[in-house]
């Protein structure tokens, strides 16, 4: 099993719906990333947290919030999304900045 | 710039054949490159990566091959197993950066090892 942990592994949410995505880890990493994957794609970058701080957004829509209250949790708000943003959302870890990434499992999100 | 591309996009083994996985880039300011192995359902994990100071490294039955003139390096999967079936990406990125690790994805390739 991963050391990367997200929760829920399934979201359904309507398009007035808020709902939050969270994600641990316990490896002492200082970084943490969200990514979102659509189906037959590769992995795409939405934010990088390095040591607690917002350190890239990746021009992002603001209806995605991310959130780093310490070190081991990064969570991502949720809030008037679009069908189009279905897909599995991605958090990921490392030792610091450049070191190789740790994926979690992910949370298969839909949105109706 | 900032492109990976990756071959093939499916690729169909016999079990205990080899399995080959090619990817080229344009940014040489690229100097590392890791590949990543996902299992339907879940994340990516990292398989093996490179740094272009060495041509080849070999963890077990996996091998990956860097021709830094050629911006070119693949993956090689020895004796391949039902098991190894699974989405393989390519990627590259660049060390020291202080923001976070920026991987650009090749577009992944669906190998199917048939029994």
């Amino acid at each position: 099993d991963t050391e990367v942990t997200q929760t829920p592994k399934h979201l359904v949410m309507g398009m007035t719906n808020k709902k939050s995505l969270k994600c641990e880890q316990h490896m002492g990493h200082r970084a943490m990333y969200w990514y979102k994957q659509k189906a037959k794609k590769p992995p795409e970058l939405m934010f990088v947290y390095s040591y607690e701080k917002l350190s890239i957004n990746e021009s992002v829509p603001s209806r995605f919030s991310p959130e780093c209250p310490n070190s081991s949790l990064l969570n991502l708000h949720l809030h008037a999304l679009q069908p189009e943003d279905s897909a599995l959302y991605l958090c990921a870890s490392s030792w610091k900045a450049d070191s190789p990434l740790h994926f979690g499992n992910g949370t298969r999100l839909t949105v109706t | 710039q900032q492109q990976v591309k990756q071959s093939p996009q499916s690729l169909i083994v016999q079990k205990g054949g080899i399995s080959i996985i090619n990817c080229a880039y344009e940014n040489t300011a690229f100097d590392y490159f890791p590949w990543y192995q996902q299992f339907p359902g879940k994340g990516p994990a990292l398989l093996i990566a490179i740094r272009p100071d060495v041509s080849e490294k070999k963890e077990g039955r996996f091998t990956i091959s860097f021709n830094k003139s050629a911006k070119q390096f693949s993956l090689h999967i020895m004796d391949s197993q039902p098991g190894d079936s699974a989405t393989y990406f390519c990627a590259a990125s660049i060390e020291g950066e202080t923001s976070g690790s920026r991987l650009t994805f090749g577009e992944g390739t669906q190998l199917t090892v048939n029994p």
